[in-house]
């Protein structure tokens, strides 16, 4: 059973903190991750999606991986209030996608 | 460029009835994927087309639920009859196929079925 695990949140953050996600997942054979993020009552929308372990950094976005510790997260730099949503952490096997429960964040003003 | 479209954005049945999906992918997407979402989680895949061949419906339930995908272009998803619990918001996604595109999977805003 391949399963990617997420904090359901909700996570509070001021405006302009670092807000950071994590996922773990089952599956050594693993082979890229994704986050999505998915706003209340929208579809999810592809925000990066790291190969290799180390960082992958695009604009305010970092994602981690560490591969031996089966772990990714996604740091929001400087966060602001339209990243409140919910982001969900996505890990391929073969052509599949699995997806966590998500972790619903909230930025602060 | 257009994204996935899907219709309707919104249904509301009685139990037993039937109940169809459309979604027309990003144009020149080989991939198509139905996924369904319920409250609170994330997306489960239902079925995987390659072009016209659905190469993955192992969490498709095949009692109810059929999907077809006749020219390699647009795709149904249909449920016969529908249960309470097939209340949910249904997605499309496509991507362009290939080893590295299955990486990148565009979802359209989904239907969300409520079954009464």
């Amino acid at each position: 059973q391949k399963e990617v695990e997420q904090n359901s949140g909700p996570l509070s953050v001021p405006e302009g903190a670092i807000a950071s996600l994590n996922c773990t997942y089952s599956d050594r054979g693993s082979q890229s991750f994704f986050w999505y993020r998915q706003y209340s009552g929208k579809s999810p929308e592809l925000i990066m999606f790291i190969y290799s372990n180390g960082d992958k950094e695009d604009g305010r976005f970092t994602a981690q991986l560490n591969k031996a510790s089966q772990y990714v997260s996604l740091l929001i730099r400087d966060s602001q209030p339209s990243d409140s949503a919910t982001y969900l952490c996505a890990v391929r096997w073969s052509y599949q996608l699995t997806f966590g429960k998500g972790t619903k964040l909230s930025v602060i003003p | 460029e257009a994204g996935v479209v899907q219709s309707p954005r919104y249904k509301i049945i009685e139990k037993k009835q039937p109940v169809a999906f459309w979604c027309n992918p990003i144009s020149g997407h080989n991939t198509l994927y139905w996924y369904l979402q319920n409250l609170g989680q994330g997306p489960e895949l239902l079925i995987r087309y390659e072009n016209e061949e659905a190469v993955d419906d192992s969490q498709l339930p095949k009692d109810r639920f059929s999907a077809e995908r006749l020219k390699g272009v647009d795709s149904t998803l249909k449920i016969q009859p529908a249960e309470l619990g097939d209340s949910a918001v249904y997605l499309c996604a496509s991507s362009l196929g290939g080893e590295r595109s299955y990486n990148e999977q565009f979802f359209g805003p989904g239907t969300r079925l409520t079954v009464l």
